[in-house]
């Protein structure tokens, strides 16, 4: 049981470069989110989702797009890589419950972008 | 918008010293709250949850949160801290209206010195 998979570890991008992060999940959870962690800020969500083909963006969704096609993975997109986007990026998954179960996280993706 | 706030940046203790870090939130209706702990390196892992009922909950490893609805706070307690228990600390609240989200504070950065 592998739970929270994220890949690749670490990133390194050239500004205007496009790439994907990815995320899967071996617990049939129903919603995915990302979220990304900067210094002194905390962890801020990028997009959700609470099933597969269904999306919707969180605090800080620009730059950013993802798409749910099967439960087990939700890959993130960067469209258009800016130094701003410099960050760690985690995927979390929660069971079914809305709010009352915890969210699990991914070991995290570390991207710079230059 | 709901917020959440960790008043304290960067705590340094002594082992066997104990422990209070704080966490407020702003949101008027009901609420679950979590506590989430980052180990160096690791991923984000949760210590504790307060859904309702007693407003004094335990978690993993010694700690225990107190809930009080007059001061939206919950504050997150150790008696005696460990080296081990150098991580950084987040603070996490979910909105019943909100169904799955959550919103973190900015953290935590606890230090234990041997």
């Amino acid at each position: 049981n592998a739970g929270v998979t994220q890949t690749p570890k670490f990133q390194v991008l050239k500004t205007g470069q496009s790439m994907t992060l990815q995320c899967a999940q071996d617990m049939n959870h129903e919603y995915m989110s990302w979220y990304r962690q900067d210094p002194g800020m905390g962890l801020r969500l990028i997009h959700y989702s609470v099933g597969a083909g269904i999306t919707d963006q969180g605090e800080v969704p620009n730059g950013y797009n993802v798409s749910r096609s099967t439960t087990e993975d939700f890959p993130l997109r960067l469209l258009s890589a800016a130094p701003s986007q410099t960050s760690v990026y985690f995927c979390a998954t929660q069971g079914s419950g809305g709010g009352y179960n915890e969210q699990f996280f991914g070991p995290g993706t570390r991207l710079t972008v230059l | 918008a709901q917020s959440v706030s960790q008043h304290n940046h960067h705590v340094i203790l002594s082992e066997a010293a104990s422990l209070e870090l704080g966490c407020n939130y702003s949101y008027g209706g009901t609420v679950n709250l979590f506590w989430y702990v980052q180990y160096p390196g690791q991923h984000l892992q949760l210590l504790l949850k307060y859904f309702s009922g007693d407003p004094l909950v335990k978690g993993i490893k010694g700690f225990e949160a107190e809930f009080i609805k007059s001061k939206f706070s919950f504050n997150l307690r150790k008696p005696s801290v460990q080296w081990s228990d150098t991580a950084e600390y987040f603070c996490a609240v979910n909105a019943m209206d909100s169904s799955y989200k959550l919103i973190f504070g900015s953290g935590t950065r606890l230090l234990v010195r041997p």
